[in-house]
Order: C-alpha cells, then structure tokens, then sequence
C-alpha cells in the first residue's frame, strides 16, 4: 500500500480564516480523494481530485469553499476558506491501489481542524 | 444512489470472543466492492478486510471474516479470538467508481 503523509496533523483556527492541508504519497496516481468527517460521524466524499484537470465535487460541496489543486501526481492540497465553527472535523486524503488493488483505497493519517 | 447503513451505532465483546457487525447496502450495479475499515482513536483509517462482488466465496484475513450475501445486499464482518486492540470504529463501505460511500460506523468495545 501507498504511504501518505498529510500536513498539518491538527490545527486550530479563527473564523473567518483559511487553511491549506497538504496531502503527499510515496507514489505517482492518477486520482486522490479528499474526505471529510465531522466530530462523532462518518466520513464524506468533498472531491476527487486529477492531476492536469478541475477537481470534481460531490453535491454540496463547492470549489470556493474547498478549493484544490492537484500539481503532480504525488501531491495534493485541500483549502478550507472562510472557515466557521460547522467546518471543525477531521480532513483525510486517500488514493487507490496500484494493479490488480487498485479498487482499493489507502488513507493518510488525517487533519484534525478545529475552528474557534 | 447507493447507500450503506450500519445498524449497530455499538457493540461490546469479551475479550477472546467472537463479535458480529452487520452492514447492508444499496445499489442497482452487479459490479462493486465492498470493505471494512477500521479508525482507532489515533483516526487512521485502516483497511482490514475487502470483497468483490464477483466473488461468491466470503473473504478472510486472519481473525476477520466476512459473510456476504450478494441477494440481501448484506455483508457482515466477523472478527473472532477479539483482542483489546480491535477496540475502534468500523466503516462498512461501497465501491463501484474508485469513490467510496461509508456507512455510519460501529463502536466496538473490547472488554477485558
């Protein structure tokens, strides 16, 4: 499996403030996911993102909100902007397998955002 | 739309036990994947075990197994000989598209 490091670990934030997550695998993919999970629920598609194309949004879910950008194909960021209190969860990056796994998908180790 | 539902917000077993966590799900294709992953406290999601929906015989890893059964859409996970350390959250989840739609998680508790 891939091995996926996201930067911040944690952080907190005032309102109204943006913050950058930065996603990075060991290895080149054509596609990386970005997650969200609020406090006590399960996790949510924010986008798919494709390196030399826009990043494709799930409903609701808008790119002025989470804008991403897709450099290479081992390095992704997720903004979050205007940040208010509903925007506290964790943000997680993912990509999928190499081959015969490649239906499956691997998970970094997650931002934990708090917005006070 | 497809759709995962996980039934059991928690769960508890003894330590050494056998535990079952069901999972249903909803989809008009007859290709998917599905899976359980598991998210201890320190939030990494870890996949612990997956299954083609092609495949009629259920997956096994170690102390995890699973029992699908393609016609009531339903794919539970077994974890057997249950250590302190399968003390998490469990996502069942469906693929069919790369994306990956999660149910609501299940708590499991590992009694000593």
């Amino acid at each position: 499996s891939a091995v996926i490091s996201q930067k911040p670990s944690r952080d907190i934030c005032q309102r109204g403030t943006s913050l950058t997550i930065q996603c990075q695998v060991d290895s080149q993919v054509t596609m990386m996911f970005w997650y969200r999970q609020q406090p006590g629920q399960s996790l949510t598609l924010i986008a798919t993102a494709n390196q030399g194309s826009e990043a494709t949004y799930e409903s609701g879910f808008v790119i002025d909100k989470f804008p991403i950008s897709r450099p290479n194909l081992t390095f992704s960021t997720l903004t979050v902007s205007n940040m208010s209190p509903e925007d506290s969860s964790i943000y997680l990056c993912s990509v999928p397998g190499h081959g015969a796994k490649g239906y499956e998908q691997y998970f970094g180790p997650g931002t934990r955002l708090t917005v006070t | 739309a497809q759709t995962v539902t996980q039934s059991q917000p928690e769960m508890s077993v003894q330590e050494a036990e056998t535990v079952t966590l069901s999972c249903t799900y909803d989809t008009s294709e007859s290709d998917y994947y599905l899976f359980w992953y598991k998210q201890p406290p320190s939030r990494q999601m870890i996949l612990v075990i997956r299954q083609e929906a092609y495949k009629q015989q259920n997956a096994t890893e170690n102390r995890f197994s699973v029992n699908f059964q393609k016609a009531a859409k339903s794919f539970s996970l077994k974890i057997s000989d249950s250590q302190l350390g399968d003390a998490a959250m469990y996502f069942c989840a469906y693929s069919n598209t790369g994306k990956l739609i999660f149910g609501q998680g299940t708590t499991l508790q590992v009694k000593p």
